[in-house]
């Protein structure tokens, strides 16, 4: 069965420090999605990307984050200069359509 | 913005007991989504809900579609170890034909053996 996968599963970065997270979605998938649940708390929507751009953002989404869907298979997260509460779990979900989201095993982030 | 608030935000329960969750919402949804999340993992789609009074079976999973669109529950029957976990509800907004997820605060289910 198709799913979604995510790379690396943890990353430990010092403050200020750019980290780019990797997603691979499901191959015929359209729509792509990054995702954030700061420990102990609800999933929050980060980003949403179609057609090689932007379709809707978060207040989270702030200009130190960034995304790129840079050849036919990969959707990357950066992150320019980490804070501390840049410390969370980031999902990385799909969709082919107005359907429902697949998500990904997601990546700890710690930032120190 | 839209809030989904789910209840109860933690339960603690014998194996083999029936478990029964819900989700209210201030504002409407078309789709009703039922997720859950293992330690460490990403949700995983349970149960989709498309139309108001739907009732959904998934195994020993049970949704249903409030009337209004603006609630569900979850029900699970028998429960079993690997239950364990948190159950999110999520309603989606459409924006340009892509879904932005709206998730709840999520229950969070123990389960003694």
């Amino acid at each position: 069965e198709p799913e979604v996968t995510q790379t690396p599963s943890h990353q430990v970065t010092q403050m200020g420090q750019e980290v780019i997270l990797r997603c691979v979605p499901i191959s015929n998938h359209l729509y792509f999605y990054w995702y954030r649940q700061i420990l102990g708390q609800k999933v929050e929507f980060l980003v949403s990307f179609y057609n090689n751009e932007i379709s809707e953002k978060s207040e989270i989404f702030d200009d130190q984050f960034s995304v790129e869907r840079p050849d036919g298979s990969n959707f990357t997260l950066k992150i320019r200069s980490t804070k501390l509460e840049d410390s969370a779990m980031y999902f990385c979900a799909s969709s082919y359509g107005e359907e429902t989201q697949y998500f990904g095993p997601g990546t700890r982030l710690l930032v120190l | 913005g839209q809030q989904l608030n789910q209840s109860p935000q933690s339960m603690f329960i014998q194996e083999g007991e029936d478990v029964s969750m819900n989700c209210t919402s201030s504002s409407i949804f078309n789709t009703w989504l039922w997720y859950k999340q293992d330690p460490g993992e990403g949700p995983v789609l349970l149960i989709a809900l498309y139309k108001a009074g739907e009732l959904t079976s998934n195994g020993r999973l049970t949704a249903q579609f409030g009337i209004t669109r603006k609630d569900s529950f979850l029900n699970i029957s028998a429960s079993i170890p690997s239950d364990v976990g948190i159950y999110f509800c999520a309603g989606p907004t459409i924006i340009q034909g892509a879904q932005k997820l709206v998730f709840g605060q999520g229950t969070r289910l123990t389960i003694n053996p």
